[in-house]
């Protein structure tokens, strides 16, 4: 079955830097991956996600690369606010045998964005 | 338009009981999939229901299981809990069709096995 690492586990920048989060999977089968970003007593949020067919994709302050080559893909934050804190999560959906998806998700990191 | 609603927010139960948590899909998604979250295992995959039909499962036992009703509407149930069933337990719903596309979760049910 599909594996997904993500890294780091915990992640601390100052208000303005930018932040970087990395996953690996391993399908190469695999072909929709998202992020999603949780707070304090919510639910995971979708923030962006990115398809097998596309390289990166951006929105505003915040950014998916992939590389399918290498089974990885990374999220972008850019200018980092206080409110960007929380936990993120990445997820790589991959077709099973019957045509539907599966999905498996990053252990999550959790940002912290120090004013 | 409402979100994913959930219920209820939270659940303290003994173990050996059962449990049945309800989600209710944004209107006009007809999957819904339920995710147990917790801080060892991170967030890992029951299963997912399309038009009343469970169409893939996560690795869990048969102690958990689902339905999904005509509304769309779903519900999970887990018998003869454990404590390791301890967990947030989310839904998410998504539009028609195969997986892939954007869910949307609930708050999740918060439940305590005691």
């Amino acid at each position: 079955g599909e594996n997904v690492e993500q890294h780091p586990s915990t992640l601390s920048v100052q208000e303005g830097d930018s932040a970087v989060i990395k996953c690996t999977y391993s399908d190469s089968a695999s072909n929709y991956f998202p992020w999603y970003k949780q707070e304090l007593g919510k639910g995971p949020q979708l923030i962006i996600d990115i398809r097998s067919n596309v390289g990166e994709k951006k929105d505003q302050r915040i950014a998916v690369t992939l590389n399918k080559t290498a089974k990885h893909f990374s999220l972008h934050i850019t200018e980092t606010q206080p409110e960007d804190s929380a936990v993120y999560f990445c997820a790589a959906f991959n077709p099973d045998s019957g045509g539907y998806q599966k999905v498996t998700f990053g252990t999550g990191t959790k940002l912290q964005v120090i004013p | 338009k409402a979100g994913v609603t959930q219920t209820p927010r939270y659940l303290i139960k003994t173990r050996g009981q059962q449990v049945t948590l309800s989600c209710s899909p944004i209107s006009g998604h007809r999957s819904v999939s339920w995710y147990q979250q917790t801080p060892g295992q991170g967030l890992q995959f029951l299963f997912e229901y399309f038009s009343e039909t469970q169409r893939n499962k996560g690795n869990f036992p048969g102690r958990f299981s689902g339905r999904q009703f005509s509304n769309s509407r779903s519900e999970m149930n887990v018998s003869t809990l454990e404590l390791g069933d301890s967990a947030l337990y989310l839904c998410a719903s998504s539009v028609p069709g195969q997986g892939g596309t954007e869910a949307f979760f609930g708050q999740g049910t918060r439940l305590t096995v005691v």
